[in-house]
């Protein structure tokens, strides 16, 4: 079983729609959660970082951790043809620990 | 957050040669990694570029393949030797940073290698 686990798509929704992107891990001693934006032949950029359960939101991006369940999600609000893009999940347990990454979900949005 | 900085960005190289790739971030940082992006594939961690000292490779990686130099706490070099098609991916730097709920890690443009 892999430590992290991310649906790899690809996702196609309309412009304007409320976009889901989720990952399950394996791992109760990760602590810190990563959401990367990477467009094709680009490197990841973070979009949103996390610690530990609870939500955290940034204009229209919301990230949400849940601990209980093992369970990380990013919604996309009013989702832009500008969002078609690969979103890497990512977690470590702090410190100097290796980050583990998932395989990322590929997203497009239809004009 | 971190800044960083790689060259080249893209290249085309023969079968059997090796490239030096740079990275710079843009403040002293402890923690720099490279990582290893093949087509369709999520990142894999090549090795821990540690100052001053030897890096620190994954299982899969060597030294002899990809040497790893890292003289300072801003600069970190990987070379790609002897390359194979095989070795076609992207090469990504990258770097701890702070966010505002901790430390996390940053990434570079990355540089597009094929291998003819």
């Amino acid at each position: 079983q892999k430590e992290v686990e991310q649906d790899p798509g690809p996702l196609s929704v309309p412009e304007g729609a409320i976009v889901s992107l989720n990952c399950t891990y394996s791992n109760s001693a990760f602590q810190y959660f990563m959401w990367y934006r990477q467009y094709s032949r680009k490197g990841p950029e973070l979009l949103m970082y996390t610690y530990s359960s609870g939500n955290k939101e940034d204009g229209r991006f919301t990230a949400q951790v849940d601990k209980s369940s093992k369970y990380i999600s990013l919604f996309i609000r009013d989702s832009q043809p500008s969002d078609s893009a690969t979103y890497l999940c990512a977690t470590f347990s702090g410190g100097y620990q290796k980050v583990t990454f998932g395989t990322g979900t590929k997203l497009q949005v239809i004009p | 957050s971190a800044v960083i900085s790689q060259k080249p960005s893209r290249d085309i190289c023969q079968r059997g040669t090796s490239l030096t790739i740079q990275c710079q971030v843009d403040s002293q940082v402890t923690m720099m990694f490279w990582y290893r992006q093949q087509p369709g594939q999520s990142l894999t961690l090549i090795a821990t570029a540690n100052q001053g000292s030897e890096a620190t490779y994954e299982s899969g990686f060597v030294i002899d393949k990809f040497p790893i130099s890292r003289p300072n706490l801003t600069f970190s070099t990987l070379t790609v030797s002897n390359m194979s098609p095989e070795d076609s991916s992207i090469y990504l730097c990258s770097a701890e940073g702070w966010d505002s709920s901790g430390n996390t890690i940053y990434f570079g443009e990355g540089s597009w290698l094929t291998v003819v």
